[in-house]
């Protein structure tokens, strides 16, 4: 059973540009959460997502940062016309159905965007 | 609001050395917590999850506990070796839900040296 898989593991982007990261989660599990760590600060929530539905997106930019998980394929995190202060490791969980295992949150590698 | 904290910051351990890390948090109302490890530039591994209902968790040689009363968790790691070294996280769900998002601690960061 393959664990949380993103890619890419690392991303260069130059100031303006769209950045896009993938998540696909554990088979069986139907929630998933992004989470950033910026340099030297700890992990904070940004979204949480089920299929084809946004459940919680309280810890998200106002502007320029959105996300899916659509009934197909990976979650996405998507930012528009990135700037420096977005230079950070974005980490993807998941977990399984309501009910299921505890709600324990498995992470995947992450990905490093870097801001150019 | 909850806020989590772990004490200390970083900790420097010669090998064989038995070591506890300490996670609080604000509001007892928790449903469960998690520690995890990451090592630099890696991702987060799982290492033990505590429910609510229970005291403490044992795996290998790892030993969590919870006390939610009083707000804290304790990690205690027996004989610790190098490859232990790395950042420890504690995180309790915001939610009152079996699905939410985490608060993450502060880390400590964890040298095992030789």
């Amino acid at each position: 059973n393959a664990g949380v898989m993103q890619n890419p593991r690392h991303l260069v982007r130059r100031r303006g540009q769209e950045a896009r990261l993938r998540c696909s989660p554990m088979k069986g599990h139907s929630h998933v959460y992004w989470y950033r760590q910026l340099p030297e600060e700890g992990l904070k929530f940004m979204v949480y997502l089920q299929k084809e539905n946004i459940i919680d997106e309280s810890g998200m930019p106002k502007e320029r940062f959105s996300a899916e998980f659509p009934k197909e394929g990976p979650s996405i995190l998507r930012i528009q016309q990135v700037v420096r202060g977005d230079s950070a490791a974005y980490f993807c969980a998941s977990s399984p159905p309501q009910g299921q295992g505890a709600n324990e949150q498995y992470f995947g590698p992450g990905t490093r965007l870097t801001v150019t | 609001k909850q806020e989590v904290t772990q004490i200390p910051a970083a900790l420097s351990v010669p090998e064989g050395e038995n070591l506890v890390l300490n996670c609080s948090f604000t509001d007892s109302a928790i449903y469960n917590l998690q520690w995890f490890r990451q090592d630099p530039g890696k991702g987060l591994t799982s290492l033990l999850l505590i429910q609510s209902s229970q005291r403490e968790q044992t795996s290998g040689r790892l030993n969590a506990s919870l006390d939610k009363s009083s707000g804290r968790s304790t990690l205690y790691i027996a004989a610790s070796q190098p490859g232990d070294s790395a950042t420890y996280l504690c995180a309790v769900p915001l939610g009152k839900g079996t699905a939410s998002k985490l608060t993450f601690g502060t880390g400590t960061r964890l040298q095992v040296t030789l």
